[in-house]
């Protein structure tokens, strides 16, 4: 079974400043996706990054980039140049090639002080 | 529609009546998840359509919890005898189709709680 671990259940940042996010998962496949969702307090999640497995380089969206270390199972997220509108939940996810489920971690929440 | 629509947005119920929570994905997705989110857990996987199918119910913890999924599009998930553990908020998604790297769609859930 694939397990998704985030162990900062909370964290905070002054505005402007960089802040990053841990993840580890642990799967026997090899292939995979990565996801990283914000949850607002609307509860909407939506989606901020994805990496591929298989793929070497770290996805980046703009302020948002990510640290992907295959061999040590870990995913984490960076955020730039922190916004007031960057508070919110961050759940990391795994999503093997079979199977049908998306594995969450239990959370990030993220605080950005103004 | 424009995204994923839930209703109701909170429903407060009694110990041991049934409820309805309802998902609205959107038009054109075949792949439809539903996940529950306790305080202070993860996302727990209940069920997952493709289409009107369900490949795979192994999330839904009793036999109190089903769903179902008609023409392609809206899914109605039902609690009966409710207990004060399932109060939660249940999470709606939809993807364009199962691939491994879709992006999920999640609607704004249901808050549900069990008096």
């Amino acid at each position: 079974a694939q397990t998704v671990t985030q162990s900062q259940p909370e964290m905070s940042v002054q505005e402007a400043e960089t802040v990053t996010l841990s993840c580890t998962y642990d799967t026997s496949e090899s292939n995979y996706y990565l996801f990283w969702y914000k949850q607002p307090p609307s509860r909407q999640m939506i989606l901020v990054i994805r990496q591929e497995a298989y793929k070497q380089q770290n996805a980046t969206e703009n302020r948002f980039s990510v640290n992907f270390q295959k061999a040590a199972k870990s995913f984490s997220l960076k955020i730039s140049d922190s916004q007031l509108g960057d508070t919110a939940m961050y759940f990391c996810a795994f999503k093997g090639y079979t199977g049908n489920q998306f594995y969450f971690g239990t959370g990030t929440s993220l605080t950005v002080i103004p | 529609g424009a995204g994923v629509s839930q209703s109701p947005s909170n429903k407060v119920t009694e110990k041991g009546k049934d409820v309805e929570l309802r998902c609205d994905p959107i038009s054109g997705h075949t792949a439809l998840y539903w996940y529950r989110q306790s305080l202070g857990q993860g996302l727990e996987f209940l069920i997952y359509f493709q289409g009107n199918s369900a490949p795979d119910k192994s999330g839904l913890p009793s036999d109190r919890f089903s769903a179902e999924r008609t023409g392609g599009s809206v899914s109605t998930l039902t609690i009966q005898r409710t207990q004060q553990e399932d109060s939660a908020v249940y999470l709606c998604a939809s993807s364009q189709d199962r691939r491994a790297n879709e992006k999920l769609f999640f609607g704004s859930g249901t808050q549900l709680s069990v008096l």
